[in-house]
């Protein structure tokens, strides 16, 4: 397992249409995150899973986004009717949870750049 | 709720020279806390965490973190900036021992002056 991956790295699409992003988890990690990321900002918290639940959701996240991660596996984020703000790096991280240190430490993948022209 | 502020957006060092970036946090809770560094079109990597163990921590790369609950601060050092070190860098809070969801501040750009 090479770490997580997303799918694409890049999407350039119209306003209006639809986009759903992928995420694949490392396999052992049963949590994952989704956050967005502009343009000289840090990462926002969009929504986040354990294993197939979806445990919270940024209030970010209006009723045109949805994730969903059916199998515990991997995931994917879809946006509706895009709109230019929706302009963003969409980063995907998991994660074992809460470790015998206390923390929960998150590894990023590469991110899905969304371009709505 | 927990929250965390990068004082400087833009930083600029030479290179050879100590690096100091900062960032203060609030939380309800013990604090977990990390920096992530950010390199151009890479991906975001872990420097280092805090996890009540020690309050001086020790990353990759040769930065150091130490973790003051008086000042609620947890500042990002290097003795001596590379050029390589030039990224966008990114403090990051959660809650110690619990599942909350992690939040990372606006980040601080560090430039390299040769």
């Amino acid at each position: 397992d090479t770490g997580v991956s997303q799918d694409p790295r890049h999407k350039i699409t119209k306003r209006g249409q639809n986009v759903t992003f992928r995420c694949d988890p490392i396999s052992e990690h049963n949590r994952l995150y989704w956050y967005r990321q502009t343009l000289g900002q840090g990462p926002e918290f969009l929504t986040y899973f354990q294993n197939e639940a979806q445990l919270e959701k940024s209030r970010l996240l209006s009723d045109r986004f949805s994730a969903e991660r059916p199998k515990g596996s991997f995931s994917t984020l879809e946006i509706q009717r895009t709109e230019q703000g929706d302009s963003a790096m969409y980063l995907c991280a998991s994660s074992l949870g809460v470790g015998p240190s206390g923390a929960n430490v998150l590894t990023f993948g590469a991110g899905s750049r969304l371009t709505v022209l | 709720a927990q929250s965390v502020t990068q004082l400087d957006s833009h930083v600029s060092v030479s290179e050879g020279t100590p690096v100091l970036l900062r960032c203060n946090y609030s939380s309800s809770y013990s604090p977990s806390l990390f920096w992530y560094v950010q390199h151009p079109n890479k991906g975001l990597q872990l420097l280092l965490k805090y996890t009540s163990a020690a309050t001086l921590v020790k990353g990759i790369n040769g930065f150091e973190a130490e973790f003051k609950k008086s000042e609620t601060s947890f500042h990002l050092t290097k003795p001596s900036a590379h050029m390589s070190d030039a990224a966008e860098y990114f403090c990051v809070v959660s809650n110690m021992n619990r599942d909350d969801k992690i939040i990372f501040g606006k980040g601080t750009r560090l430039h390299i002056l040769p």
